[in-house]
């Protein structure tokens, strides 16, 4: 089993409409979660983290934590076309004190 | 200010070459990681820093990498000989510290190994 699991996607959203990624994660320990967005040929940049359970909202942004579950998400709202990137779900594994990645879904958002 | 650099962005060699890149941090990020990123795949850790010392080499292919960090700011990541396994990118981080999970990466070291 993966420390850190995602779908790989694609998943296509139209325009305007709510983009839903989920991670799901191993280490029942683990107390930080992140969600990175990486366009094409860039490197990941940080856009939400989340110590606690319940939803953190940013702008169109909402993350979602469930320990008991083991498991996170992203909604977007509104998803935009400049949305359309691959999202990586980190995670940190508090056995070995490092930050894991997920591989990434890919999201396209279709005008 | 000025956010993580890395050089160089492209490096094209040959099998059995060595190749080197670097990376300057965010001014007061104590925590330097390395990240080795294929295509369709997330970031794999390969080396932490905590200010010069590697507290974390475990992923690390030590027959052929090597890194250091010299006086805690500027990083260097070596590869010699290189595989055409290793192409890939090679991404630069620095953090705050180890606690915050938030990473500042750099543009990325994309490898061709030939």
């Amino acid at each position: 089993q993966k420390e850190v699991e995602q779908n790989s996607g694609p998943l296509s959203v139209p325009e305007g409409a709510i983009a839903s990624l989920n991670c799901t994660y191993s280490d029942r320990g683990s107390q930080s979660f992140f969600w990175y967005r990486q366009y094409s040929g860039k490197s990941p940049e940080l856009i939400m983290s989340i110590y606690s359970n319940g939803d953190k909202e940013d702008g169109r942004f909402t993350a979602q934590l469930n320990k008991a579950s083991q498991y996170v998400s992203l909604l977007i709202r509104d998803s935009q076309p400049s949305d359309s990137a691959t999202y990586l779900c980190a995670v940190t594994v508090s056995s070995a004190s490092k930050i894991i990645f997920g591989s990434g879904t890919r999201l396209s958002i279709r005008p | 200010e000025a956010g993580v650099v890395q050089s160089p962005r492209y490096k094209i060699i040959e099998k059995k070459q060595p190749v080197a890149f670097w990376c300057n941090p965010i001014s007061g990020h104590n925590t330097l990681y390395w990240y080795l990123q294929n295509l369709g795949q997330g970031p794999e850790l390969l080396i932490r820093y905590e200010n010069e010392e590697a507290v974390d080499d475990s992923q690390l292919p030590k027959d052929r990498f090597s890194a250091e960090r010299l006086k805690g700011v500027d990083s260097t990541l070596k590869i010699q000989p290189a595989e055409l396994g290793d192409s890939a990118v090679y991404l630069c981080a620095s953090s705050l510290g180890q606690e915050t999970g938030e990473l500042f990466f750099g543009e990325g070291s994309r490898l061709t190994v030939l």
